[in-house]
Formats: structure tokens, C-alpha cells, sequence
């Protein structure tokens, strides 16, 4: 079975742009979540989609959005890129959300915003 | 939102040497609690999923322990190899908190 694949891998925007990033889960794992790791910090969750509609969502400023297809890809966008949102953007499948659940997580988006 | 804390935050253990780290945890509403270990360069991957109050799991040389009362999971690595470097994350469910909230990690540097 083929993982959880996120694109691009690697991404240099400036200040003030946006960015979309994609992630593609497990064949027939229904839930994505997306996550941030900044240095010095631990994974901070973002959100989470299930069937298509934002399950929870995580403290962070409505500049980041998501969504999710009905194959259950999933995208996640930045507005008006700030230079703290540089860091690395994990993805994570699982068959359905629910704490239960172990994640399979994807190798992630290193975005530098300069 | 779950406050989860880990220590040590680093670790330097001789090749062959046992360790183990702490994850602590609000006690009350808890749900469930996830350990990942986190290899430079690579994807995260999930080593256990644990609810139960005394639960006890095992994959290889690791093993980890619940206490769902007093708030700690104990993750424990037997025979130290340089292979376990890693970054060992735990992270929480709470019955309130759907999100899972992770800790800021244990960085394990295994000296051969």
C-alpha cells in the first residue's frame, strides 16, 4: 500500500503570498489531519477533515484553511504568508478519525516564507 | 486543549544501555495516548496506541506502560541501539479535546 504523499516537498515564497499545499492519504483512510512543527516546537495540530467537512480545528489564525475532496485528498492554504510561517507541514491519515486511530504521516512541506 | 509534557527533553545513552522517558498528562477525561518515533529525515511513525488504565505494549525492544490515574505513560527501551536515534513524541486525546496533542518530545542520541 502506497503512504501518505504530500506536495511539493520543498517551497520558497515571500512575504504576503499564499501557498497551497496538497496531501494525498492511504488508499481508503478517510480522515487527514494537518500539522505544523516550528523549531523548538512540537507538532501543533492545525485541523482535521473527515468526509469532505472540518472535523475540529486548532488555534491558529483563519490565514490557514483546508479542505477535503471526496477521494479524501486534502489541501491546506496560507494567506498572506508571515515569516513565522515558516516550518515544516505534516499530513496524517488514518482509516477514521477517533483518538483510537494511529496516524501514518506523511514526509511533509518544508516552506521557508523569506 | 491537552497540556502534554515529556522529559527528559534529550537523552544521551551508551549503545546497550536501557532507557526510558516520561509523558504526562492531564488524568481527568483522558481517552487515549500515542507514542511516534520521529527519525531525522523521515515521516513520524506510530508505535502505540494505548487507553486502557495498566496498560502494558510491546513492539521489539520497546515497550510502554499507561497510568490513566495519575497521568503518565513510561516508554521503555531495552538495549539501546543506534538505530532507536530518534525523537520519541507522546500525544493526547482527552474526551473534550478531539485533536491529539502532542508533547515537545524526547531526543534520543544512542552512542555506538
Amino acid at each position: 500500500k502506497a503512504g501518505v504523499t504530500q506536495t511539493p516537498r520543498y517551497l520558497i515564497k515571500t512575504r504576503g503570498q499564499q501557498v497551497t499545499l496538497s496531501c494525498s492519504p492511504i488508499s481508503g483512510h478517510r480522515s487527514v489531519s494537518w500539522y505544523q512543527q516550528t523549531p523548538g516546537q512540537g507538532l501543533q495540530f492545525l485541523f482535521e477533515y473527515f468526509s469532505e467537512t472540518q472535523r475540529n480545528k486548532g488555534n491558529f489564525p483563519g490565514r490557514f484553511s483546508g479542505r477535503q475532496f471526496s477521494n479524501s485528498r486534502s489541501e491546506m492554504n496560507v494567506s498572506t504568508l508571515e515569516l513565522g510561517d515558516s516550518a515544516l507541514y505534516l499530513c496524517a491519515s488514518s482509516p477514521d478519525p477517533g483518538q483510537l486511530y494511529e496516524q501514518y504521516f506523511g514526509p511533509g512541506t518544508r516552506l521557508t516564507v523569506t | 486543549i491537552l497540556n502534554v509534557e515529556q522529559s527528559p527533553q534529550s537523552l544521551h545513552v551508551q549503545e546497550g544501555d536501557s532507557t526510558n522517558f516520561t509523558c504526562s498528562f492531564p488524568s481527568s477525561n483522558f481517552y487515549a495516548l500515542h507514542w511516534y518515533r520521529w527519525e531525522t529525515a523521515k515521516s513520524p511513525e506510530a508505535l502505540f496506541v494505548m487507553t486502557l488504565n495498566g496498560d502494558e505494549k510491546k513492539k521489539g525492544r520497546i515497550s510502554a506502560t499507561l497510568n490513566t490515574k495519575e497521568g503518565y505513560s513510561y516508554l521503555y527501551i531495552k538495549g539501546s541501539q543506534p538505530e532507536d536515534s530518534a525523537t520519541y513524541l507522546c500525544g493526547g486525546h482527552s474526551g473534550s479535546a478531539r485533536q491529539l496533542t502532542f508533547g515537545s518530545g524526547t531526543q534520543l542520541t544512542v552512542l555506538p
